[in-house]
């Protein structure tokens, strides 16, 4: 089983700032099957990138994936009020598992 | 439009089982893999497993193997996952998702408590 870590555990920001989250794999990724989500309280989480690099529809173009093989980045441009929020990875492969995540915190 | 609608809360006692459905609607169903996810309160995600509609083939977390089986019906645009064995710990909101579809179903809280 692949062991996915996401650092910071916090990342505590500004609006307007730039937040760069981590995700780093135990094995390398199956043909970049890495997504993010994006989680608020009281709500399922929501896509924003698969394939480590495609914004899901709808995802406003400040949030950009990047990497390959065991790293991985999520990079969030001006972070916007709504943005304040917990941020998961998961690869995607078989069997498939998730990052303990990272909350994005309004400093 | 795409969507995944789920089964409604469930209560169990220690012990039971408990079988959850999600429809698919808004896509071609058998084109997309379906995978649980469970978030017990104020925890992470955890993967449980998979579904190919396709064929009904199954991957299932090392960590659920024996008390999971996921299914599909082609019929009805439906996959399910059923957990037996339930334990306090099994509590939770437990999801279907389409990860490339960026689907996911309203979740359904499953208590287990005697």
């Amino acid at each position: 089983e692949i062991v996915v870590t996401q650092s910071p555990g916090t990342l505590s920001l500004s609006p307007g700032e730039r937040a760069t989250l981590s995700c780093r794999a135990s094995q390398s990724v199956s043909s970049n099957y890495l997504a993010w989500y994006q989680q608020k309280p009281g709500q399922a989480p929501r896509l924003l990138i698969y394939g480590a690099s495609n914004r899901a529809t709808g995802i406003p173009d400040r949030f950009s994936g990047s990497g390959s093989g065991t790293d991985f980045t999520l990079t969030i441009n001006r972070l916007e009020p709504e943005d304040f929020a917990v941020y998961y990875c998961q690869q995607y492969g078989s069997p498939s598992t998730f990052g303990p995540g990272t909350k994005v915190e309004i400093k | 439009q795409v969507q995944l609608v789920q089964s409604g809360a469930e209560v169990k006692k220690p012990g039971a089982s408990v079988k959850i459905s999600c429809k698919a609607s808004g896509f071609t169903f058998t084109r997309f893999f379906f995978h649980w996810v469970r978030q017990a309160p104020g925890q992470g995600l955890e993967w449980m497993g998979r579904v190919n509609p396709s064929d009904g083939s199954t991957v299932y977390a090392e960590k659920l193997q024996g008390r999971v089986t996921m299914a599909r019906d082609t019929s009805t645009n439906t996959v399910y996952m059923e957990l037996n064995s339930l334990r306090p710990e099994d509590t939770a909101m437990y999801y279907c998702e389409v990860i490339t579809q960026g689907a996911w179903g309203q979740g359904t809280l499953v208590i287990v408590s005697s």
